[in-house]
């Protein structure tokens, strides 16, 4: 059970907008913590995506863009293309775990 | 080139000892925390602990307390996991990670531990 909840799945047509939850406590994203969030391609390393909730790497296209909101935070993908179908994580920090991080559980983005 | 370049695939029994690393290039490796993280068949990320090579400072989730050790040698700029007895549920990819603001900005490309009898 991760501090983190994520859906375990989403899923949408090329071209269109999909969205993807990651909902904490008041002890994590609701205590002040900024969210990351990272791409897993099939077969390959974690990459990030997003940090300090809303921002971009360098080199990361501004189709996804992330936000929050109390205890919660969101990735959005628009303009969805066959190569974004990957794993997704939104990451975290929690009060109780002296600087160690949490992740969600991940999930799966399929491009119908 | 920032990155971190980790120890090849293992293939171990049931109560053998392991030592995988993590080595750094392209940057300072004793200014940042290496985070390790674990990904079990088909599962998610799981933060495992982050050590900060510059002092050894270690930090452990409470999952992975006692069942690894974590440690660095800044003189050759390279982060270790280890475990004294593995388990058949240790299987899985390992990856090691640089920790920048909180962000793990960049991965290595990841160790795959196969535990079987």
């Amino acid at each position: 059970q991760s501090v983190l909840t994520q859906p375990p799945s989403v899923s949408g047509a090329p071209g269109q907008r999909v969205t993807i939850s990651c909902t904490g406590s008041n002890s994590n994203i609701g205590a002040g913590y900024d969210v990351r969030w990272y791409q897993q391609l099939p077969g390959t390393a974690p990459k990030l995506l997003i940090f300090g909730s809303t921002n971009r790497p360098s080199g990361v296209t501004d189709r996804f863009s992330g936000s929050k909101s109390g205890t919660s935070a969101s990735l959005a993908i628009t303009g969805l293309q066959a190569e974004d179908e990957a794993d997704y994580y939104c990451q975290s920090y929690d009060t109780s775990l002296n600087d160690v991080g949490v992740f969600g559980g991940g999930t799966k983005l399929t491009v119908l | 080139e920032e990155q971190l370049v980790q120890s090849g695939a293992e293939v171990k029994k049931p109560g053998e000892s392991l030592k995988i690393s993590c080595e750094g290039s392209g940057y300072t490796f004793t200014n940042y925390w290496i985070a390790w993280v674990r990904q079990m068949p088909g599962k998610g990320l799981e933060w495992m602990g982050i050590i900060y090579p510059g002092d050894s400072d270690a930090r452990y989730s409470p999952s992975f307390r006692g069942q690894v050790t974590m440690s660095a040698d800044k003189s050759i700029s390279t982060a270790y996991l280890q475990w004294t007895s593995l388990k058949a549920s240790d299987t899985g990819i390992y990856y090691c990670a640089r920790r920048k603001n909180g962000d793990l900005d960049f991965w290595g490309q990841g160790t795959l531990l196969t535990v079987s009898s």
